[in-house]
């Protein structure tokens, strides 16, 4: 079965950072394009980040320089690494993983976790 | 402000068709067919419902359809039912953005 669980969320202060991770299995994490999404409190869906499965990835403009995605292939796990984080980031956070030969469509999608930027 | 407009609610009769529209530019849907629409409801995860533009997974209803002209793509249901009340978003493939979300359309069934 193919299956995401996302950890590492909680709550930090303004300037912080944590590292999300996401437990792929049921697929190899390294043979598909997997992107993080958030969705702030109320809000829609963020697209984050994506990493590709030769290994580039790009970042949203919103939180370039300050969010890494990156897959260690042996442990079959996404993470997001958060620096600098701000009150703005506060969402939950899904790792989702891409469908078929489409580029933007997700269709594997964990239960998220929950990151709190606040003082 | 999201990339991509949608509007922010839509809602139709049992029975009745609706459609919800996402307006993108030339750079993005309108450069490429790639279009997906998701449906989440409250407190669940989303779920994929359409993807390049007109394209269902396997075991999403055919009563869900998806259409694109220009910089605009459409989502289409077809026979509402009172389990179709979801918000909506589209999403499209931006190549210098990467992935763009609409703001997402409440749908209410009436």
């Amino acid at each position: 079965e193919v299956q995401l669980v996302e950890s590492g969320g909680g709550l930090v202060q303004p300037g912080g950072s944590l590292r999300l991770s996401c437990a792929v299995s049921g697929f190899t994490v390294s043979s598909n394009y997997m992107s993080w999404v958030r969705q702030a409190p109320g809000k829609g869906l963020d697209w984050v980040s994506v990493i590709y499965s030769g290994g580039g990835t790009l970042h949203a403009d919103s939180v370039k320089g300050r969010f890494t995605i990156s897959r260690d292939n042996s442990k079959n796990t996404l993470y997001l690494q958060m620096n600098s984080l701000r009150p703005e980031d506060t969402a939950v956070y899904y790792c989702a993983k891409r469908y078929s030969n489409s580029p933007v469509s997700m269709d594997v999608w964990g239960k998220g976790t929950t990151v709190t930027v606040s003082s | 402000q999201s990339a991509l407009t949608q509007p922010a609610s839509v809602s139709g009769s049992p029975g009745q068709s609706i459609t919800i529209s996402c307006t993108g530019t030339s750079s993005d849907i309108g450069d490429n067919n790639y279009v997906s629409w998701y449906q989440q409801h409250p407190g669940k995860v989303p779920k994929l419902m359409i993807y390049d533009v007109s394209n269902r997974p396997s075991g999403v209803s055919n009563r869900f359809s998806g259409s694109k002209s220009g910089n605009t793509a459409s989502l289409t249901i077809s026979g509402l039912q009172a389990e179709d009340e979801a918000d909506y978003y589209c999403s499209s493939y931006s190549s210098s953005r990467g992935v763009l979300f609409g703001g997402g359309t409440k749908l209410t069934v009436l």
